[in-house]
């Protein structure tokens, strides 16, 4: 099926850095939304973005819709060792259907 | 947001059998979805359980193979049909919260198809 392009796909870091991440499509999309998953869970949704240029925050996590409406950014200041999961965007492509397209996903490991 | 069950957690199975896994909601939802995860990616839709309905099916997954009830707007099942090796993934429901345009997802069904 159709995913969007998650970046980077890994990435180490140290514990106390910032984190950045970005989903791109060549599609428009009306909603985005940021789950994380744990091993052994189920996505759990962080932010959700309505409209072209939001900026969300919910704790240490800033995600933004981007103007294009075709891409977003997700945010993590002063990174913890709990932080450490796969983080994924989905994109909605046609308003109403709440239905969505998952990106391939950022695996994130904290080095403490 | 709604708490959200599934059962079984996990299973393995035998290539040929069937499995039916059950996704329960604490209070009622008007969306209900089921999601695959193959092992190491990312998530794809199979298909939107429709109440009182024949669920929606998307491109590449059928109704013979996924089969899908929803009887009430609290609960609903998904059947894995004729199993072979390639089925073995996690199962995911989701469903949508006050705000149509968030979903939650359940925890999951791990299936191993031997």
């Amino acid at each position: 099926g159709q995913q969007l392009n998650q970046s980077p796909q890994s990435m180490f870091i140290q514990e106390g850095e910032d984190v950045s991440m970005n989903c791109t499509s060549s599609s428009i999309f009306n909603t985005w939304l940021w789950y994380k998953q744990e091993p052994g869970e189920g996505p759990v949704l962080l932010i959700a973005l309505y409209k072209a240029g939001e900026l969300t925050s919910n704790g240490r996590l800033t995600a933004q819709f981007g103007i294009t409406r075709k891409d977003s950014f997700l945010n993590i200041s002063a990174s913890i060792p709990s932080d450490v999961g796969i983080y994924f965007c989905a994109g909605q492509l046609t308003s109403g259907t709440y239905k969505y397209i998952f990106g391939t996903g950022t695996r994130l490991k904290v080095l403490a | 947001s709604a708490v959200i069950s599934q059962k079984p957690s996990r299973d393995i199975c035998q290539r040929g059998t069937s499995l039916t896994i059950q996704c329960q909601v604490d209070s009622q939802v008007t969306m209900m979805f089921w999601y695959r995860q193959q092992p190491g990616q990312s998530l794809t839709l199979i298909a939107t359980a429709n109440q009182g309905s024949e669920a929606t099916y998307e491109s590449g997954f059928v109704i013979d193979k996924f089969p899908i009830s929803r009887p009430n707007l609290t609960f609903s099942t998904l059947t894995v049909s004729n199993m072979s090796p390639e089925d073995s993934s996690i199962y995911l429901c989701s469903v949508t919260g006050e705000y149509w345009a968030e979903q939650y997802f359940g925890p999951g069904t791990r299936l191993t198809v031997t």
